[in-house]
């Protein structure tokens, strides 16, 4: 059973960059397959996609986000990591780790963590 | 676009039939996949692809898609089953966008 865990700071100042990285267990990261997702919900609101990564480093984000999010992957550590810069309040939220799965023309998140919520407050 | 659109609350008596959509022109090219989230838990897959439900997930609930429209049904609605359930779907351009939510009231 894959299992997926958060961690990382709960409160960050605006303006820093908010970290956060994902544990991966019972699969390694590095066989392949799949691609590892970060994804975030506002309180109260929907869910929005963040980016992703496969093993090999190859990355894609979401447009909205693009120009201040960075993932990155260690397979050393079967973890992955999300950065993102310039944080504002509007970055408030529970952030997600998810694994992506492929089959055909259906992209899901078959496994998440549990979340953990991020601050944005001075 | 890359847009999903659901209708943001839906309601069914219990045990019975209700279907949940998920329009945008993604859905013409890609399955979609659908979540539920119940109050404080991180969301679970139920559906994906034409039809498929991951292990542990009841039989009632079944997906189906036709055009640029993509639907959860849920036959024979348990009161468990109240929840926010999210679509998902890849675009043209690479990116995952999520509908905007249905909240499911079990009356």
């Amino acid at each position: 059973q894959v299992q997926l865990q958060e961690s990382g700071p709960g409160l960050v100042k605006p303006s820093q960059t908010l970290s956060l990285t994902c544990t991966v267990s019972g699969g390694s990261i590095s066989s392949g397959g799949y691609y590892w997702s970060w994804i975030r919900q506002h309180p109260g609101k929907g869910l929005e996609w963040i980016g992703y990564i496969y093993y090999s480093g190859s990355t894609y984000y979401n447009p909205s986000l693009k120009s201040r999010v960075t993932i990155s992957v260690d397979t050393s550590k079967n973890q992955f990591s999300l950065k993102l810069s310039s944080v504002t309040a509007a970055d408030t939220a529970v952030y997600y780790c998810a694994r992506t799965a492929v089959s055909g023309t259906t992209y899901y998140f078959d496994y998440w963590g549990q979340g953990t919520l991020v601050t944005v407050s001075s | 676009s890359s847009e999903l659109t659901q209708d943001p609350a839906v309601s069914v008596a219990l045990g019975q039939t209700v279907r949940i959509t998920c329009q945008g022109d993604s859905l013409r090219s890609y399955y979609a996949s659908w979540y539920q989230q119940k109050p404080g838990q991180a969301p679970v897959l139920v559906i994906y692809g034409k039809n498929n439900r991951p292990s542990g997930i009841p039989d009632r609930f079944s997906g189906s898609s036709s055009g640029n429209t993509a639907s959860l049904t849920i036959t024979g609605a348990q009161a468990e089953d109240e929840a926010d359930y999210y679509c998902n779907s890849r675009d043209s351009s690479g990116n995952h966008p999520f509908g905007g939510g249905t909240k499911l009231t079990v009356l």
